[in-house]
């Protein structure tokens, strides 16, 4: 049973150009979290989504931000416009239907330039 | 809102000596607790959880932790540290109402000295 998978590991991108991070959940996992890792701190959380849900989105930027997670295929978090402040690790952990145990990916580590 | 604070930012022990590192918690409710480790360029993996029962947990890698509710505190120990070890130590909160929403403390960095 594979783990949560991320893709890209890495990216780069330059000020304005748009970042799409993508989350495979766990086989069976209809709950995606998203969080972001500075460098330096903890993981703050950002938005929680279930299939063609957002759920919770209180710590996701009011701008530039945005999260899916559609019927098929892997969660999105798509950051517009990116500053030299979004560079960070994104974090996705993914969870059964009512549980408290999340499992988390590898991250994606956005480096603007 | 809750809150997690890790007063130590770095700990350094040497190997084969004994860790405790600290969590304090700020929730209203008995909260969902767990410990993550985190190597460095990696993801989290979970240490362990506590969410009711017996307060003394015990987890992978030798490590336990203790949840006091009467301090607010879920510290974690190991009784004999590797260098494996040296990692950076996360201990979290979960809300359990409409999905469970993860507030992470800072961090501790563990350094082992041989």
């Amino acid at each position: 049973n594979a783990g949560v998978m991320q893709n890209p590991r890495h990216l780069v991108r330059r000020r304005g150009q748009e970042a799409r991070l993508r989350c495979s959940p766990m086989k069976g996992h209809s709950h995606v979290y998203w969080y972001r890792q500075l460098p330096e701190e903890g993981l703050k959380f950002m938005v929680y989504l279930q299939k063609e849900n957002i759920i919770d989105e209180s710590g996701m930027p009011k701008e530039r931000f945005s999260a899916e997670f559609p019927k098929e295929g892997p969660s999105i978090l798509r950051i517009q416009q990116v500053v030299r402040g979004d560079s960070a690790a994104y974090f996705c952990a993914s969870s059964p239907p009512t549980t408290e145990t999340q499992y988390f990916g590898p991250g994606t580590r956005l480096l603007v330039l | 809102a809750q809150s997690v604070t890790q007063p130590d930012i770095h700990i350094t022990v040497s190997e084969g000596a004994s860790l405790e590192l600290r969590c304090n918690y700020s929730y209203g409710a008995t909260p969902y607790l767990f410990w993550y480790v985190q190597s460095p360029g990696q993801g989290l993996q979970l240490l362990l959880k506590y969410f009711s029962g017996d307060t003394l947990v015990q987890g992978i890698k030798g490590f336990e932790a203790e949840f006091k509710r009467s301090q607010s505190s879920f510290n974690l120990r190991k009784p004999s540290v590797h260098w494996s070890d040296a990692a950076e130590y996360f201990c979290a909160v979960a809300e359990g109402t409409g999905g469970f929403k993860t507030i992470f403390g800072a961090g501790t960095r563990l350094f082992v000295k041989a």
